[in-house]
C-alpha cells in the first residue's frame, strides 16, 4: 500500500481480555518496528523485525506481549490478559532496510488501546 | 551500539524567536541521523535526514539541522518560530548496516508562546 496501515484505529477492551493489533507495512520494507506511546510520553520501543525474524525483542514489557510477522509483511502484536497500564497508542513503523541510507522509518497512524 | 540523547524534554519559545532542539548521538560508525515531528493527535513524519551528503540539512517548514562530528551532535534549528511549530520532536539514529535498526530519542515537546 501507499503507507503503513494499522488496524483497528481504536480499541476498547475489558481488563483481562486478549487483543490483537495489526500492522501492514509499506510493500517491500524489510524492517518493521512496534512502539508504544503513553499520553504525553515519548516512544517506547517494543520489538524490531528484520524480515520474519525478530533480532530485538528487548522492549516487550512482559510475557503477556508477543508479536509475529509473516511473509515478510503483515505483523500482529498480541497482548494477553490486558491490564489498565497497557492503555496507550501502539505505533507501527517500517523501513526499506534496518540501517543505512534507506533506513528512515515510516509510521502508521497508530492503534489507540483503552483497557477498562 | 548506537544511542541518541535529546536534552530537554520541554522547550518553550516565543513566536518569532529562534528554535533550538538539541540532539547528541553515539555511534561506532558513521551514523545516519533523522528528525521526526509529531503534531498533536497525528502520526510521526520525517522532518529531515542526514546521510553524509552535506553537513547542513534543510527540512520541511523552515527547519534545518547541522551534523557536527566533533561534537557528536545533530541539533535542530529554525530561525523564527511559528505557532504551528508546536509539536513533539524526535531525533533518531541508525548505523550503516542494513541489519541494524533505527533508535529514537525520548522526544522534546516544543511550545510556542504568543
Amino acid at each position: 500500500g501507499a503507507g503503513v496501515s494499522q488496524s483497528p484505529s481504536n480499541k476498547v477492551t475489558e481488563k483481562g481480555k486478549d487483543v490483537e493489533l495489526r500492522c501492514d507495512p509499506i510493500s517491500g520494507h524489510t524492517a518493521l518496528y512496534w512502539y508504544r506511546q503513553s499520553l504525553g510520553q515519548g516512544l517506547e520501543f517494543l520489538i524490531y523485525f528484520q524480515g520474519n525474524s525478530a533480532p530485538d525483542k528487548s522492549g516487550l514489557p512482559s510475557d503477556r506481549f508477543s508479536a509475529e510477522r509473516t511473509g515478510g509483511s503483515v505483523s500482529t502484536l498480541t497482548i494477553q490478559r490486558t491490564q489498565q497500564e497497557d492503555s496507550a497508542v501502539y505505533l507501527c513503523a517500517s523501513s526499506l532496510v534496518g540501517g543505512g541510507l534507506f533506513s528512515e522509518a515510516f509510521f502508521g497512524q497508530g492503534t489507540r488501546l483503552t483497557v477498562v | 551500539a548506537q544511542s541518541v540523547t535529546q536534552l530537554g524534554s520541554h522547550v518553550s519559545v516565543s513566536e518569532g524567536a529562534l528554535v533550538l532542539l538539541r540532539c547528541n548521538y553515539s555511534s561506532s560508525v558513521p551514523p545516519y541521523l533523522f528528525w521526526y515531528v509529531q503534531y498533536p493527535n497525528q502520526g510521526l513524519q520525517l522532518l529531515l535526514k542526514y546521510t553524509s551528503a552535506a553537513t547542513l540539512v534543510k527540512g520541511i517548514n523552515g527547519f534545518e539541522a547541522e551534523f557536527k562530528k566533533s561534537e557528536t551532535s545533530f541539533h535542530l534549528t529554525k530561525p523564527s518560530a511559528h505557532m504551528s511549530d508546536a509539536a513533539e520532536y524526535f531525533c533518531a539514529v541508525s548505523e550503516g548496516s542494513s541489519a541494524s535498526k533505527i533508535i529514537f530519542g525520548s522526544g522534546t515537546r516544543l511550545s510556542i508562546r504568543p
